[in-house]
């Protein structure tokens, strides 16, 4: 059974740093990884997909990598701002893209 | 509209009740998921509709747990006989057809609807 598990469960930074956010997947058949952002009261938004033959995404100041063999992705976040405060996911969607398994989120807090 | 819709936003209900949650997909989208986020535990899959079908059920909890979609667009997530334990944000998202340019299998997620069961 597919089970997903990120690394820190909370990370507290002040503005400017750069930092980095940990998923792990114990199963490499995956279709595709992607990262959301879940703020408080608020649905996901997808920040980043990566195909499962891709290497990584970029997008403004994040990126992500997929290392489909070892069964990891980071999310790097550069000069992070107070407005990145909230919630990542990662989630994996099985072979038959019927499903994403989720891990339990990285709380991100950001200050000023 | 332009997102993916759900209501009721809060549902207060009775132990024992019946709940009924829907939510309206984005035009066009053929597939349809719905998950639930129970406090401190992860996002957790429940059923995934391709039109109007159900090939995967595989997360539905128990029996009392059901879902239907009509006309390829609104699905219905029906909790019968309520228990404390089923109180969780529910959340819906809907994607793409697979042979759209776009990025295949991005789903689009709505805000969700808070199921309380006292």
């Amino acid at each position: 059974k597919q089970e997903v598990t990120q690394i820190p469960a909370a990370l507290s930074v002040p503005e400017g740093e750069n930092l980095v956010l940990n998923c792990s997947f114990t199963d490499s058949a995956i279709y595709n990884l992607q990262w959301f952002r879940q703020d408080p009261g608020k649905g996901l938004t997808s920040l980043l997909l990566i195909q499962s033959s891709q290497r990584e995404q970029t997008s403004g100041r994040l990126n992500a990598s997929l290392d489909k063999s070892s069964g990891r992705s980071t999310l790097y976040i550069a000069a992070s701002q107070p407005g990145d405060s909230a919630t990542y996911l990662c989630a994996v969607l099985n072979q038959a893209g019927t499903a994403l398994i989720f891990g339990k989120g990285t709380t991100l807090s950001v200050s000023s | 509209g332009a997102g993916v819709s759900q209501s009721p936003s809060n549902k207060v209900t009775e132990k024992g009740k019946d709940v009924e949650l829907r939510c309206d997909p984005i035009s066009g989208h053929t597939a349809l998921y719905w998950y639930r986020q129970s406090l401190g535990q992860g996002l957790e899959f429940l059923i995934y509709f391709q039109g109007n079908s159900a090939p995967d059920k595989s997360g539905l909890p128990s029996d009392r747990f059901s879902a239907e979609r009509t006309g390829g667009s609104v699905s219905t997530l029906t909790i019968q006989r309520t228990q404390q334990e089923d109180s969780a944000v529910y959340l819906c998202a809907s994607s793409p057809p697979t042979h759209t340019a776009i990025a295949k299998n991005i789903q689009y997620f709505g805000a969700g609807t808070r199921l309380s069961v006292l």
